[in-house]
């Protein structure tokens, strides 16, 4: 097992351009999530999702947007990138029972530079 | 709303040494607690939880009790080693019916020399 992966590690985007973050799982989690880390803050999150076709907003939503087409996958989107989204960002997933939920898995990042 | 205080870093100690990362915490209800790790360059891992109060958590000599009358889960190790390094987060989960993720402190970053 792969566990969770992310493409791509790294990428530098000028302000303005959009990109797409991937994060893909093969443990057949049905929650998965979407975090940025940010030095001092620890790591806060954007969305997430229940399942496929659904999504909802966490922490910091704004200027994000996320897709669940297939189980596996949980994309990010940036519209129109910002310096204030230079950050690293993490995918996490879970299991959707009460008690196996509490165990996140997450994957190795996703450093973004918005100059 | 939820909110995870931790010690502020980094926290220098020499090989063997006694640790301990400070932990409270802000919320309603009966959370659910845990620690994670990152090592250089990679993803968060799981290191220990503990779900109710007076519970324990352990793994690889790390331990953390849930002490609801003082709100805190410090993490403690009674001889750490180099391999030790990494950054610890404190977060806990408020359980609310759905999926919501974790609230997470800020991280202590942990440097043991030999």
């Amino acid at each position: 097992n792969a566990g969770v992966t992310q493409t791509p590690k790294f990428r530098v985007l000028k302000t303005g351009q959009s990109m797409t973050l991937l994060c893909a799982q093969d443990m057949n989690h049905e929650y998965m999530y979407w975090y940025r880390q940010d030095p001092g803050m620890g790591l806060r999150l954007i969305h997430y999702s229940v399942g496929e076709g659904t999504t909802a907003k966490g922490e910091v939503p704004d200027g994000y947007n996320v897709s669940r087409l297939k189980k596996q996958n949980f994309l990010l989107g940036l519209e129109s990138a910002a310096p204030s989204q230079t950050s690293v960002y993490f995918c996490a997933s879970s299991y959707s029972a009460v008690r196996m939920r509490e165990t996140q898995y997450f994957g190795p990042g996703t450093r973004l530079l918005v100059l | 709303g939820d909110s995870v205080t931790q010690m502020e870093g980094p926290v220098t100690l020499s090989e063997e040494a006694f640790l301990t990362i400070n932990c409270t915490y802000t919320a309603t209800g009966y959370p659910s607690l845990f620690w994670y790790v990152q090592y250089p360059g990679e993803g968060l891992q799981l290191l220990l939880k503990a779900t109710k109060a007076d519970d324990k958590g352990s793994n690889k000599g790390f331990e953390a009790t849930y002490r609801k009358e003082t709100t805190s889960f410090h993490l403690e190790k009674g001889s750490v080693q180099v391999s030790d390094s990494a950054v610890y987060f404190c977060a806990l989960r408020r359980d609310k019916g759905g999926a919501d993720g974790l609230t997470f402190g800020k991280g202590t970053h942990l440097i043991i020399q030999p």
